[in-house]
């Protein structure tokens, strides 16, 4: 299995650019993850989804829309790039069991704009 | 969910034994405590949960104390590999699929 996939790895934009960062996962879980991680600090979640077609808001959402139209994808979208955007964002994904719920990340994208 | 400390950082020599500190002392009777590591460069991984009773597993063991305000992650044999920063969450059976916090953790360095 290939986990939580996130493409692309690294990305430069300009100021006022849009872009969307991908997610899917193949363990087919319910619940997903975005989260931000700023250079020296922990994780902040910034949209999360409890399944298809259901979506909400985390700590940090401004700046940022989410759709899950299926169980596999979580995509996030960034409509207007501000440099306070420049971040690592990870993707996650989690089930539960006996109990206890065990997130599975990808490997973050590194975001850069300037 | 509630509240943990770590210390923010930690030194151990390879080969040696690492016991990582975290304190919740306003935890639930239904909070699993988790801990996750997050290597260089790379998203944070699972390491070993536990509830009320100490837990082994191939990677690291978990001792809870016994009124379960704190707990220790237990590395047996550091080796240069472990150098991560190590988070310890709390997560209520009420909290399933919001927000798991990630504070700053432990930045565990291994000295060869």
């Amino acid at each position: 299995n290939a986990g939580v996939t996130q493409t692309p790895k690294f990305r430069i934009l300009k100021i006022g650019q849009s872009m969307t960062l991908q997610c899917a996962q193949d363990m087919n879980h319910n619940y997903m993850y975005w989260y931000r991680q700023d250079p020296g600090m922990g994780l902040k979640l910034i949209y999360y989804s409890v399944g298809a077609g259901i979506t909400d808001k985390g700590e940090v959402p401004n700046g940022y829309n989410v759709s899950r139209s299926t169980t596999e994808d979580f995509p996030l979208r960034l409509e207007l790039a501000a440099p306070s955007q420049t971040s690592v964002y990870f993707c996650a994904s989690s089930y539960l069991s006996g109990g206890y719920e065990k997130l599975f990340f990808g490997s973050g994208t590194q975001l850069s704009v300037l | 969910d509630a509240k943990t400390t770590q210390p923010n950082s930690m030194e151990s020599n390879e080969e040696e034994p690492v016991h990582l500190p975290c304190n919740h002392s306003t935890i639930s009777g239904t909070d699993y405590i988790h801990w996750y590591r997050q290597l260089p460069s790379q998203g944070p991984e699972y390491v070993i949960h536990g509830l009320t009773s100490n837990v082994n597993n191939r990677m690291a063991s978990l001792a809870i104390a016994e009124d379960r305000k704190s707990s220790t992650l237990i590395l047996h044999r550091a080796t240069l590999r472990d150098a991560a920063v190590y988070y310890c969450i709390l997560r209520g059976v009420n909290n399933y699929g919001q927000n798991f916090v990630f504070g700053p953790g432990t930045r565990l360095s291994v000295l060869p």
